[in-house]
């Protein structure tokens, strides 16, 4: 089955800076890769997605990367602000019958 | 407005009680999902379904049943809370084949005494 692994589960930042996180994956037939935000006492929200047949999608401060060969794909966010302190999840799915795989989470903290 | 609905978002009981968390979802999705999350930890996958009458067993071995008999509802029944079940379920619904975005309940965070 899929593995997907993240890192690092604990990021902190000062407010301004940029910060990336990055996801591994396993299974190559893997072809959708979201990413979520969980604020504190609040539910898994999706922020950005990005399909294989893409390398980069952007939204404003935040963007995803995708490398298929190395099987890895990353979240960048630009200018960060307090707000942006939350849990992030990355996953990994290929449609049909095949359920997502989410990655462990990274806290991101950002001190104002 | 359609949206993924879970009742009650909190409950606090004893132990040895049958207890059963609902999940309703308008958004007409046929896969839906139960997970197990401590506060900011990962998720824990325990259930999920691919449409009425369909339930599969997730990663986490959970002592818990759930059925889909409709499409918009999916409860989750323990049959004997303990005090390990004590964490927060967030039930999910996703689109359906080609992008499988997960749409994510309020969640229900369950203390067992």
């Amino acid at each position: 089955g899929e593995n997907v692994e993240q890192h690092p589960s604990t990021l902190s930042v000062q407010e301004g800076d940029s910060a990336v996180i990055k996801c591994t994956y396993s299974d190559s037939a893997s072809n959708y890769f979201p990413w979520y935000k969980q604020e504190l006492g609040k539910r898994p929200q999706l922020i950005i997605d990005i399909r294989s047949n893409v390398g980069e999608k952007k939204d404003q401060r935040i963007a995803v990367t995708l490398n298929k060969t190395a099987k890895h794909f990353s979240l960048h966010i630009t200018e960060t602000q307090p707000e942006d302190s939350a849990v992030y999840f990355c996953a990994a799915s290929r449609g049909g019958s095949y359920i997502p795989t989410f990655g462990r989470g990274t806290s991101l903290i950002v001190h104002p | 407005e359609a949206d993924i609905y879970q009742t009650p978002r909190y409950l606090v009981i004893g132990t040895g009680k049958k207890i059963t968390l609902e999940c309703s979802q308008t958004m007409g999705h046929d896969k839906m999902y139960w997970y197990q999350q401590d506060p900011g930890m990962e998720l824990h996958l325990i259930h999920y379904s691919y449409g009425v009458n369909s339930t599969e067993k997730g990663d986490l071995s959970s002592e818990s049943t759930v059925s889909r008999i409709r499409t918009e509802h999916f409860p989750l029944t323990l049959e004997s809370a303990r005090p390990s079940h004590t964490s927060q379920y967030l039930c999910a619904s996703s689109e359906p084949t080609g992008r499988e975005t997960q749409y994510f309940g309020p969640g229900t965070r369950l203390l067992v005494l």
